[in-house]
Order: C-alpha cells, then sequence, then structure tokens
C-alpha cells in the first residue's frame, strides 16, 4: 500500500489561510489521480469535504463552503487542501485519500489548530 | 443512511462482526466501504463490497482475517474480522461511495471494537 504523507500539525490564525499538504510516494504521480479531502472532528466520522484533479476537474462536498479548495504541486508530488479564512471551527484532523487501482488508502492526517 | 450495530468487546483470538443497515434505494449503495481508525491514529480503509453481486476487495494489510458480506433481504452490510489482535482495537466505520473510485461521502457513525486478553 502506497503511503501518503500528510504533516502532523499545521496551524493558522482566525482569517489566515491554511494550506494543507499531501505527498504521494514516487511512482504514482499527483497528476493521474483525483484528491480527496475529509474534515475529522473528535468523537465525529470523517466528513467528505472535497476532491481535485485539475481546475476543469474537481468536486465540492454537499454543504462545503467555497473556502475549503484543492490544487496540486506537480513539482512537489502533492495535493493541497486551501482554507480560506480560517474560522475556529476548523480545527479538526485533516486527511487525504486516492484510489490507486480497486483499493483506496489514507494519508496520515494534519491536525489543524486554529490559534 | 448508515447505522451501525453497537460496540463489542472481543478477546484476542475471537472474531468480530459488525453490521452496517442501509437505508435508501439501492442504487445509493453501489459501494460500501469499511474503513478503521485506531484511537488517535489516522484512518485506514479496510475493504469495499458491492451489494448488486456480492464482489469485494480487501486491503493487504487485512485480506486474510476480513469478510465483508451483504445481506440483500436485510440491506445490511456485515464486516467479520478474525483472529483479533490488539492492534485491532479500533472504531470501525461502514461508508458508501456512488462509484469505485470516487469519494467516500457518506458514513455511518462508527463502532468501537476493543480487543483485550
Amino acid at each position: 500500500q502506497p503511503v501518503l504523507i500528510q504533516p502532523p500539525s499545521s496551524s493558522a490564525s482566525p482569517g489566515e489561510s491554511a494550506r494543507l499538504t499531501c505527498t504521494l510516494p514516487s511512482g504514482i504521480n499527483v497528476v493521474g489521480y483525483n484528491i480527496y479531502w475529509y474534515q475529522q472532528k473528535p468523537g465525529s466520522p470523517p466528513r467528505y469535504l472535497l476532491y481535485y484533479h485539475s481546475d476543469s476537474d474537481k468536486g465540492q462536498g454537499s454543504g462545503v463552503p467555497s473556502r475549503f479548495s484543492g490544487s496540486k504541486d506537480v513539482s512537489a508530488n502533492t495535493g493541497i487542501l486551501v482554507i480560506s479564512g480560517v474560522q475556529s471551527d476548523d480545527e479538526a484532523d485533516y486527511y487525504c485519500m486516492i484510489w490507486p487501482g480497486n483499493t483506496s488508502v489514507f494519508g496520515g492526517g494534519t491536525k489543524l489548530t486554529v490559534l | 443512511q448508515l447505522v451501525q450495530s453497537g460496540a463489542a468487546v472481543k478477546r484476542t483470538g475471537a472474531a468480530v462482526k459488525v453490521s452496517c443497515k442501509a437505508s435508501g434505494d439501492s442504487f445509493t449503495y453501489r459501494y460500501l466501504h469499511w474503513v478503521r481508525q485506531a484511537p488517535g491514529q489516522a484512518l485506514e480503509w479496510m475493504g469495499w463490497i458491492t451489494p448488486s453481486n456480492g464482489d469485494t476487495q480487501y486491503a493487504q494489510k487485512v485480506q486474510d482475517r476480513l469478510t465483508i458480506t451483504w445481506d440483500r433481504s436485510m440491506t445490511t452490510a456485515y464486516m467479520e474480522l478474525s483472529s483479533l489482535r490488539s492492534e485491532d482495537t479500533a472504531m470501525y466505520y461502514c461508508a458508501r461511495s456512488p462509484y469505485l473510485g470516487d469519494e467516500i461521502d457518506i458514513w455511518g457513525q462508527g463502532t468501537l471494537v476493543t480487543v483485550s486478553s
């Protein structure tokens, strides 16, 4: 199973933007994959946020604000979740996910702290 | 909506079977997945079943111990994990995706399985 690398922690002040990364292993090119993003708060199941493949192929989860968006850094083989105008309610764990074939794999998760 | 069975406590070496009742039309549940999360750890995808024909796919890590089934009459999926170890202690979630390779967008409430010796 490939390993998706996410920084364990990140922080942002209210109103700032948070940029959470998900690095794919060498041999799996981010260009060819949808990157799915989930938010999880303590004691709750994950919540689907969005997926990003390209600017012309992306999707937002039901009811997810547009201040959550995705992108890629192809040179770094990385998927990116951007949270614009961070709010205190955004404090949570965030996970990326891909489908390398018929199986799925999650990243290790990033805990976002709102200062 | 996906509603799971209650918490379970099992001995090392035993098996556990968790249910996931699906409500809604069959189209809504083309693929049902099981994802687990050990305490303080990341999400781990375990496998899926497609209720229409019972096809399954399992993660390599658990494929020798995991069985996912579907009861059409009860519209319920089951996840059975055998030869339990302490590291299987986790919250187990069932969830659905509309198609294979799509977002997993509807999640059950989770079932805590505790394995002790």
